[in-house]
Parts: structure tokens; C-alpha cells; sequence
């Protein structure tokens, strides 16, 4: 079975500019997430996909930040402009959907490693 | 809020020493709990997890956590590590009615061969 796929890997850009990052989760996953790992930090949950829907985008900067899951698979997430304080590692993790609370596992990207200068 | 607090940033053992990493959780309600680790170049994966019943909860590779409510405790444990268990770990908590998991800011774990 093939795992959460990201792109890039890295990706070094001047502040004030955009960079949009991809993912595509594990195939059959409805529900996919992005989370914001900066260094020497645990992940934050920036936004959460139910298929095409939005479940929860409470910690989404959304001046700057944006997200979409088109078609409800593979997903972007947007930066536009960036700041210094967007470095940072963004992971992609997918699960299986069974019922809003009950657990279904999260499998995570590789993630993509944004450097801003 | 949920947090989840991880005291202990970097650890540093040698092999065949016993481990134990730190997890405190500020919730009320009913949790679940995690443990997740990164080895070095790879995804993030599950080591373990604590919904209900014993609170010993053991996982892959010879890893376990033990969850004490009366302490908002779930510290996870190995009796003999391996220079492979060089990793970073998270521990992380669900209020058990949502799917969103709060991590913990990770601990370091080196082990010297």
C-alpha cells in the first residue's frame, strides 16, 4: 500500500513570496490534515478535510494561509505571503473514516521542509 | 485547552540502559493517548495508544506506556534500549468525543552504541 506522498521535499523561498505545497494521501483515505512543525516543536493541526469539506481550520492563519481538497483527494495548502516565522516542517498525515469520534489512525508524509529567508 | 507537556527535551542513554520519557496532559474529560515516533529520515508513525481498559498499554518493538489518570500521566517506557531506538518521540492526547490530537513539543532520544 502506498503511503502519504508530499511535494517538495524542501523548498527555500524569500519572505513575501508564495509557495504552495501537495499531498496526496493513501487511496480510500477521506480524511486528510496539515500540520505545522516548527523546529523543536511538536505538530499543530492547521487544518483538517472531511472528503472536500473543511472540519476544522481553528489554527489556520487564514490572512495568509489557504487550503483546498478538490474532488476530495489530493490537497494544497497555500502560503501567500510568507513570513520568516512560516519556517517550518508541513506534514500531511490521511485516515479512514469511520465516525466523526471515533479514532482512526493517522498516517503521515515524508513532509515538506520550508525554509524562509 | 488540551496540552500536553514533555519535560525532557534531549535524552541520552547507552545501550541496554532502561528508558523512561515524561508525558503530562491537562484535560478533564475522557483521552485517549499516543506515542509517536520519528526515526531519523522516516514518517511519523504510532508506537502505541491508550483508549480504555488496562492501563499498561504495550507497543511495537518492545515498547510500553502506562497511563495514570490521578497523575494526567502517560509515560512510556522500555527496559533495555537499542542503538536503533535512536528517535524522537511525541506524546500526544484526544479528547476521545473529537479527532483532533494535541502533540507534545517531542523528546530527542540518543542512544550510544
Amino acid at each position: 500500500e502506498a503511503g502519504v506522498a508530499q511535494s517538495p521535499r524542501y523548498k527555500i523561498i524569500e519572505k513575501r513570496q508564495s509557495v504552495a505545497f501537495w499531498c496526496n494521501p493513501i487511496s480510500g483515505h477521506a480524511t486528510l490534515y496539515w500540520y505545522q512543525q516548527i523546529l523543536g516543536q511538536g505538530p499543530k493541526l492547521l487544518i483538517q478535510f472531511q472528503n472536500n469539506g473543511v472540519v476544522d481550520d481553528s489554527q489556520l492563519p487564514k490572512d495568509r494561509f489557504s487550503a483546498e481538497r478538490l474532488k476530495g483527494v489530493d490537497s494544497t495548502l497555500k502560503i501567500q505571503p510568507a513570513k520568516l516565522e512560516d519556517s517550518a516542517v508541513y506534514l500531511c498525515a490521511s485516515s479512514s473514516y469511520r465516525e466523526r469520534s471515533s479514532y482512526n489512525e493517522q498516517f503521515f508524509g515524508p513532509g515538506t521542509r520550508l525554509t524562509v529567508l | 485547552a488540551q496540552s500536553v507537556s514533555q519535560h525532557n527535551h534531549h535524552v541520552i542513554l547507552s545501550e541496554a540502559a532502561s528508558l523512561e520519557l515524561g508525558c503530562n496532559y491537562s484535560y478533564g474529560g475522557t483521552v485517549n493517548l499516543f506515542w509517536y515516533v520519528q526515526y531519523p529520515g522516516q514518517h511519523l508513525q504510532l508506537l502505541l495508544k491508550y483508549f480504555s481498559g488496562d492501563p499498561l498499554v504495550k507497543g511495537i518493538k518492545g515498547f510500553e506506556a502506562e497511563f495514570i489518570k490521578s497523575k494526567f500521566s502517560f509515560n512510556l517506557r522500555k527496559p533495555s534500549v537499542q542503538w536503533s531506538d535512536t528517535a524522537e518521540y511525541f506524546c500526544a492526547v484526544r479528547d476521545s468525543s473529537a479527532s483532533k490530537i494535541i502533540f507534545g513539543s517531542g523528546t530527542r532520544l540518543s542512544i550510544r552504541p
